[in-house]
């Protein structure tokens, strides 16, 4: 069981807009910034958000992120083909003392 | 452009130790960030293992901590990975990545290794 909860899978078809949530407590989202992680199959993981909205160099605009209180959320617009893949969330849990991750999401793209 | 690559046994007998390199390029580790370890069992979720410094100082994933060690060899620009006392639930590809903030709120992995499977079987 992941310390951090996300749905095991998400869809959508071509150009539509997906989100996919990710909650914690008070010890891990709601108190540190939450990462987001991209692993297409096959591959290893890539960061895709960090500091709960911000995009590495290289990461197309139409990837976002929020966080609010214990809770954070991914979002893809125009869903594309290649965005078929595992997507995970992170953070720094302080009363676990570690980093923890959730148990990621399989988004598909119909 | 920092890339790096794991290398190591791909069979480990049960209660054996497992050990792993990270060898590093384009980026000298003594110039700072923590250097990290993750994990993955087949069709699984991710595991943070643990991280160490340049300096060597070190911290772990608690529920791992007394099987752990990771060590840096800073003139050969590497880290290491070394998992005591294993079992099949220790069957995982590991990761070796550059770790960005260390403890707390910063705390991510900007660029990763390939990732090497380690199957603990007799």
């Amino acid at each position: 069981q992941s310390v951090l909860t996300q749905p095991p899978s998400a869809s959508g078809t071509p150009g539509q807009r997906v989100t996919i949530s990710c909650s914690g407590s008070s010890s891990n989202i709601g108190s540190n910034t939450v990462n987001w992680y991209q692993q297409l199959p096959g591959t290893a993981p890539k960061l895709l958000i960090y500091s709960n909205n911000q995009r590495p160099s290289g990461v197309p605009d139409r990837f976002s992120g929020s966080k609010s209180g214990t809770s954070a959320s991914l979002a893809i617009s125009g869903l594309q083909s290649e965005d078929e893949a595992d997507y995970y969330c992170a953070a720094w849990d302080d009363s676990l003392i570690k980093g923890v991750f959730g148990g990621g999401t399989k988004l598909t793209v119909l | 452009q920092v890339q790096l690559q794991e290398s190591g046994p791909g069979l480990v007998k049960p209660s054996e130790t497992l050990s792993l390199t990270c060898a590093v390029s384009g980026y000298s580790i003594s110039s700072g960030y923590y250097w990290g370890w993750i994990r993955q069992p087949p069709g699984k979720g991710l595991e943070w293992i643990g991280s160490i410094y340049h300096s060597g100082s070190t911290y772990y994933n608690p529920s791992l901590k007394s099987r752990v060690t990771i060590s840096v060899d800073t003139s050969k620009n590497q880290f290491s990975l070394k998992l005591s006392s294993v079992t099949a639930a220790d069957t995982a590809v590991y990761y070796c990545a550059r770790e960005v903030g260390g403890i707390g709120s910063s705390w991510r992995y900007d660029y990763w290794g390939q990732g090497t499977l380690v199957t603990v079987s007799s």
